[in-house]
């Protein structure tokens, strides 16, 4: 069984405020790290696919990072709006096993 | 259609029933993914499919549940003998390729009573 972990459980900041998630997954046989957006009653839809070690992508206000060798990604939202609320999911694919493992999310509300 | 479809939408069954869930991947998508959402919780992450390979069933919970994929289509996921502990969001995903982006369907709500 795979070790996903993502903190904080959930998260209350004001608008217009920065913050940041961790994801933790296995340091050993790596293959990819998701991050995925999950708004109430919609499907869960992709922000990153990062698959190299310090990578570094951006979309928008959003960014992440990966550290594979210490098994850590971050994700990072600059100038947080409502519409930024919603359950922000990672998850991991080893080497071994192409299938991918979720953590449980951090369930993010943006106050007005 | 464009996206990953799942039918039903909703399904209301008996405790001791069987039910079967669909989904249609993306087209030209190898890998598809099943996973459901208990009340509270993360996805848990069910059975993989990629391509002919043998699939990936070590996330099935007990052997009331079974998937099945012919070739790169539709995929059933047949739960025997529901119990209320079945009673959960069933979401499928397919990607183009092994761990490359995965679009999720919107699920089938599954109340067993």
């Amino acid at each position: 069984i795979l070790n996903v972990e993502q903190s904080p459980q959930s998260l209350h900041v004001q608008e217009g405020d920065s913050t940041n998630f961790t994801c933790s997954f296995p340091s050993s046989n790596f293959y990819a790290l998701h991050w995925y957006r999950w708004e109430t009653a919609k499907s869960p839809e992709a922000l990153f696919v990062m698959t190299l070690n310090g990578d570094e992508k951006k979309k928008g206000r959003i960014s992440a990072t990966l550290n594979t060798k210490e098994g850590y990604s971050y994700l990072y939202i600059k100038g947080s709006q409502p519409e930024d609320s919603a359950t922000y999911l990672c998850a991991f694919a080893s080497g071994s096993a192409r299938q991918l493992t979720f953590g449980s999310g951090t369930q993010l509300t943006v106050l007005p | 259609g464009a996206g990953v479809s799942q039918s039903p939408s909703n399904k209301v069954t008996e405790k001791g029933k069987d039910v079967e869930l669909r989904c249609d991947p993306i087209s030209g998508h190898t890998a598809l993914y099943w996973y459901r959402q208990r009340l509270g919780q993360g996805l848990e992450f069910l059975i993989y499919f990629q391509g002919n390979s043998a699939p990936d069933k070590s996330g099935l919970p007990s052997d009331r549940f079974s998937a099945e994929r012919t070739g790169e289509s539709v995929s059933t996921l047949t739960i025997q003998r529901t119990q209320q502990e079945d009673s959960a969001v069933y979401l499928c995903a397919s990607s183009p390729r092994s761990a490359s982006e995965a679009f999720f369907g919107q699920g089938t709500r599954l109340t067993v009573v």
